[in-house]
């Protein structure tokens, strides 16, 4: 069993340029997020899908913040028009989780961003 | 989400037990509290999590109170490896707070 894997570790960027990064959750598990991390502050939510249905998003996920799940399985988050405020760690993490019962999220290792 | 309440810090001698403090005074009866650590640079890692009764696994053991207003996270034998920034969140719906970083010393 394969963790959470993110793609790529590492993007620099410069402001104005899209970026889009990509999430391999955990084989099988229904629910996938993304969260955002900056340097000395614990992980933000940002958005949830379970299968290939986005449910929620946060009010952190600007209109330049795009998420997709198109076969509930793989993720890719894109962000257009990049600011220097974008940069931060980008983390995915995915759960087998059912209506009522737990949501353990395991984790990938994140994907930082820096824009220049 | 009940908000949580954790020491900035604390240290611990390897080999020594490492007890984590937590409070969550405003936790609802459904709501579980959750065990999460993130070593420098790395995505976080999940511990341990628990609703009423006491739990234990491979890396820890979480102790909750009767009243549910407080737990801890006990790692038996730190090594210098558990140096991270631990998270306790008390809730269905993973909200980080600042954490406790736990700096294990030889």
């Amino acid at each position: 069993d394969t963790g959470v894997s993110q793609n790529p570790r590492h993007k620099i960027t410069k402001r104005g340029q899209n970026v889009t990064f990509r999430c391999d959750p955990i084989s099988e598990h229904n629910r996938l997020y993304w969260y955002r991390q900056t340097l000395g502050q614990g992980p933000e939510f940002l958005t949830y899908f379970q299968n290939e249905a986005q449910l929620e998003k946060s009010r952190l996920l600007s209109d330049r913040f795009s998420a997709e799940r198109p076969k509930g399985s793989f993720s890719t988050l894109e962000i257009q028009r990049t600011e220097q405020g974008d940069s931060a760690m980008y983390l995915c993490a995915s759960s087998l989780a059912w209506w009522g019962g737990t949501d353990t999220q395991y984790f990938g290792p994140g994907t930082r961003l820096t824009v220049l | 989400d009940a908000k949580t309440t954790q020491p900035t810090s604390m240290d611990c001698a390897e080999g020594r037990a490492a007890n984590l403090p937590c409070n969550h005074s405003t936790i609802s009866g459904n709501e579980y509290v959750y065990w999460y650590r993130q070593i420098h640079s790395q995505g976080p890692q999940y511990i341990i999590h628990g609703l009423k009764n006491n739990e234990t696994n491979e890396m820890a053991s979480l102790i909750i109170t009767e009243d549910r207003k407080s737990s801890t996270l006990i790692l038996p034998h730190a090594t210098l490896r558990d140096t991270a920034v631990y998270y306790c969140i008390a809730g269905n719906k993973l909200v980080f707070g600042a954490g406790t970083i736990l700096r294990v010393k030889s």
